[in-house]
């Protein structure tokens, strides 16, 4: 199976802590991205990975990338209530294969 | 901030009854797809389609499926024949030029066929 997991499937944190979100892969790839989704809503990306690169910071949002472990976390620092939502992490599969391949998402509830 | 928009939201069909969801992709964007999300469950991708052809298409996407761009703004996807198990929210997404960008999603159509 080309797709991966998220890791934990759910968190729950107060407001203010960092949450940590795992994804774990199979294929190459050629980049890897991070995607939030809002109940009920479309997907927002947040942030893109490249297969050469090893982190990457965007605002609250720290991404790593470990390609000889075929993994990936995204750190989201100082959570807000509004940061509750589902994130997915979705793989670009390297080959040529011009589609993303999403995880199963994590939900992250933040407790004001 | 530009948008891809969905339309409609939410439509309800009876099984076996033709449906068409539209899209309006972003306008620079020359990369277009459909994704579909069963309530609760993984994001599944359908087709891409680049060119003015599909460029890839999953196993999902069946002859009950098609894809057009008729009019070099509108997206559409159409389901011949619905079943009961076609139910789930329909996401277009666009993308400016392939593997190194993100993708941008509009805000999804809830089909529900009864």
């Amino acid at each position: 199976s080309q797709q991966g997991e998220e890791d934990p499937q759910a968190l729950s944190i107060q407001e203010g802590e960092n949450a940590t979100m795992n994804c774990s892969y199979k294929t190459s790839i050629n980049n890897l991205q991070w995607y939030r989704q809002n109940s009920g809503r479309g997907l927002v990306h947040l942030i893109l990975i490249r297969s050469n690169e090893r982190e990457k910071h965007s605002g609250r949002l720290r991404v790593t990338l470990d390609t000889s472990k075929k993994s990936s976390s995204l750190l989201i620092t100082a959570s807000r209530a509004a940061d509750t939502a589902s994130y997915f992490c979705a793989r670009y599969i390297q080959g040529g294969s011009e589609k993303l391949v999403f995880g199963k998402g994590m939900k992250l509830t933040v407790n004001p | 901030e530009p948008e891809v928009t969905q339309t409609p939201s939410h439509q309800v069909t009876q099984m076996g009854q033709e449906v068409i969801l539209r899209c309006v992709p972003i306008s620079n964007h020359l990369y277009f797809y459909w994704y579909r999300q069963i309530l609760g469950q993984k994001v599944e991708f359908l087709v891409s389609f680049y060119n003015n052809e599909i460029s890839e298409k999953s196993e999902i996407f069946d002859d009950q499926f098609s894809v057009e761009r008729p009019d070099g703004s509108n997206f559409t996807l159409k389901i011949r024949s619905t079943k009961l198990e076609d139910s789930a929210m329909y996401f277009c997404a666009s993308n400016r030029q392939g593997s190194n960008y993100g993708y941008t999603f509009g805000s999804g159509t809830r089909l529900t066929v009864v």
